[in-house]
């Protein structure tokens, strides 16, 4: 079955600590998305990937790092310096960004729980 | 820019009756427009979409939405409401070139009472 794979579901973490989010999918799509979901606050864009190799900063980076390096595969690092990390992530792919079909096919999601 | 504004953070409503949850956006280009639904702790399935054409779009599980350009609305009906209706609602809205992805509104939290 094609889709997006996000694990862990859950992800337990001590402050100060770099924790990475795993984002698989086997679509074929070019471009891939991390979001981060806060009750009330909706999703808010941290980066996004139009090919392999490439990304870019969305609304909210500061604190995140990614990297692209398989079509597949775009994992996200909460680093210490984000200052509020407890939150839903989601990760999302569309067939390529500038498509104006936009649609976006979206994983299961982590939740990041930091103490 | 965009922008999406859903105006009811929380719409109760009783078992089979209907709904409408609002969603309004801003942009200075042609639109897409989107409805997504989120079960608890899980991520987003796509409910419909706008991209062009008829401006009544029918959806799955029931639902439908109207672009109305004069009034830049997207609003969201069901005509009767199951249990299994209670989720998180988004609107979203991608515009332009299309390479920033979609903006998303803040959500709407539907709470069907029996």
């Amino acid at each position: 079955d094609g889709g997006i794979t996000q694990s862990p579901k859950y992800l337990f973490r001590k402050e100060g600590q770099n924790v990475t989010l795993s984002c698989e999918q086997n679509l074929n799509h070019d471009a891939m998305y991390w979001y981060r979901q806060d009750p009330g606050q909706g999703l808010r864009l941290i980066y996004y990937s139009q090919i392999v190799n490439d990304f870019q900063k969305g609304d909210i980076a500061e604190g995140y790092s990614v990297s692209r390096e398989k079509k597949e595969s775009f994992p996200l690092t909460v680093t210490s310096a984000q200052k509020n990390p407890t939150a839903f992530y989601l990760c999302a792919s569309s067939i390529q960004a500038g498509s104006l079909s936009g649609e976006q096919y979206f994983g299961p999601g982590t939740r990041l729980t930091v103490t | 820019a965009q922008s999406v504004t859903q105006l009811d953070s929380q719409v109760p409503v009783f078992e089979e009756a209907p709904v409408e949850l609002r969603c309004n956006y801003s942009s200075s280009v042609s639109v897409y427009l989107f409805w997504y639904v989120q079960y608890p702790n899980q991520g987003l399935q796509l409910l419909l979409k706008y991209l062009s054409g008829s401006t009544l779009v029918k959806g799955i599980n029931g639902f439908e939405a109207e672009f109305n350009k004069s009034q830049t609305s997207f609003h969201l009906r069901k005509p009767s409401v199951h249990i299994s209706d209670t989720a998180e609602y988004f609107c979203a809205v991608i515009s332009g070139g299309g390479a920033d992805g979609l903006t998303f509104g803040k959500g709407t939290h539907l709470i069907i009472q029996p």
